[in-house]
């Protein structure tokens, strides 16, 4: 098993682009989540999922968008990118509510 | 421990010693507690998991204590190894919230040689 899959794993950003980092995982799990980490703070929940076809907002939602078509890929979409999105992009997928969470690689975003 | 801000605590040890990580916690409703540890320039690894019915719990060269009665959660790492080198941070599951997750800022662990 590969396990939580992320492209890009790098990217920089023009104010006003948009663009959409990918997530797949192949582990079969049905809660699917996006975190971002800015330098010295905890990981923070944009959106998650709990099964294909349904996602939800987390902590801090605005500006991004996700879609749930199938089990396995759960992409993130920025629209209109700004400075303050510059930040450490994780995917992360768990077989349910309050189970363990695994992470992906990570997608460094940089706005400029 | 665990903070907020730019700057995380940092832990220096000498390899070969025991390290001990602390983590903080707010309501004792959280019942399921896991320890990641994140190398740099890659994602968070699952390193244990206690679940509040638990005072403790052992891995391979790892423990994770409990202590419900102050809130506070620790790792303990055996003859720490320089590939243990990195940021070590806790996460606790809130019922309240819709079993998600929540994440510590995290301890910067180095080991030298």
């Amino acid at each position: 098993n590969a396990g939580v899959t992320q492209t890009p794993k790098f990217r920089i950003l023009k104010i006003g682009q948009s663009m959409t980092l990918q997530c797949a995982q192949d582990m079969n799990h049905n809660y699917m989540y996006w975190y971002r980490q800015d330098p010295g703070m905890g990981l923070k929940l944009i959106y998650y999922s709990v099964g294909a076809g349904i996602t939800d907002k987390g902590e801090v939602p605005n500006g991004y968008n996700v879609s749930r078509s199938t089990t396995e890929d759960f992409p993130l979409r920025l629209e209109l990118a700004a400075p303050s999105q510059t930040s450490v992009y994780f995917c992360a997928s768990s077989y349910g509510s309050g189970n363990t969470i695994y992470f992906g690689e990570g997608s460094w975003l940089t706005v400029v | 421990g665990e903070s907020v801000g730019l700057h995380l605590p940092t832990l220096s040890v000498q390899e070969g010693d025991n390290s001990i990580i602390n983590c903080a916690y707010s309501n004792s409703a959280s019942d399921y507690f896991i320890w990641y540890k994140q190398e740099s320039g890659k994602g968070p690894q699952f390193i244990i998991d206690i679940r509040s019915n638990m005072d403790k719990r052992q891995g391979q060269r790892v423990t994770v204590l409990l202590n419900k009665t102050v809130k506070h959660l620790s790792l303990q790492i055996a003859a720490t190894q320089p590939g243990d080198s990195a940021v070590y941070f806790c996460a606790e599951i809130r019922p309240w919230s819709g079993n998600q997750f929540y994440f510590g800022t995290g301890t910067s662990l180095t080991v030298i040689p």
